[in-house]
């Protein structure tokens, strides 16, 4: 069964500062999704990783992927205000027609002036 | 707006009642996804249609769940006598299945209450 695994859970950072959300899968996986979900709201695509060694920026964020160490991380680089919400990671069963995704337990992320 | 909508966006409901939810999905797209997902805890796969076939479903999805997907187009959801432990959100995904590029886009939820 696979599972995802994200650390840390909780994340207080202060602006301008850079941290990096951890992504752990436990099967073989050759894709790699990031959402992002505010308060209340649904999940918002940010990153697909389609490939070992993929790396993909959008703004302050980096996502990245290793497939051979069942990796992936997602970077911030000096953080605001704005992306405080709760990241989630999430992987597809290869073993199925379908992609029904797994996702991890989401990081909280909160970043403080 | 040609996004994935999802109503009710809220529902209240007592104990023992049944509850239907309706997704639309973003019109060209051929797989819908059903999750669920309780406070403070990532989304729970469901149920996927494939057009209008129900391809996969989970453990989760006990025989008080039922969801269609009649024409290949819009989906619903329905929860037969309600218990507490039905009270979450319930997500619809929908995609363009195009040989491993599949990128699942989310509505905006229906949060479910049973009281």
């Amino acid at each position: 069964e696979l599972k995802v695994e994200q650390n840390p859970l909780f994340l207080s950072m202060q602006e301008e500062k850079n941290y990096t959300i951890y992504c752990n899968y436990s099967t073989t996986s050759d894709r790699l999704y990031w959402y992002r979900q505010d308060p209340g709201k649904s999940l918002e695509s940010l990153f697909v990783l389609l490939s070992n060694g993929a790396v993909k920026q959008e703004g302050r964020l980096m996502a990245s992927l290793d497939t051979k160490a069942r990796l992936s991380t997602l970077h911030i680089t000096a953080a605001v205000h704005d992306l405080s919400a709760t990241y989630f990671c999430a992987a597809p069963r290869r073993e199925t027609s379908g992609s029904r995704l797994t996702f991890g337990e989401g990081t909280q992320l909160t970043v403080n002036p | 707006d040609t996004g994935v909508s999802q109503d009710p966006r809220h529902k209240i409901t007592k104990r023992g009642q049944n509850v239907t939810f309706r997704c639309d999905p973003i019109s060209e797209h051929n797989r819908l996804y059903w999750y669920r997902q309780t406070l403070g805890q990532g989304p729970e796969f469901l149920t996927y249609f494939q057009n209008e076939a129900q391809l996969e479903k989970s453990r989760l999805l006990s025989d008080r769940f039922s969801a269609e997907r009649p024409k290949g187009s819009f989906s619903t959801l329905e929860i037969q006598r309600t218990e507490q432990g039905d009270s979450a959100m319930y997500l619809c995904a929908s995609s363009l299945a195009t040989g491993g590029r599949e990128t699942q886009y989310f509505g905006p939820g229906t949060r479910l209450l049973v009281l």
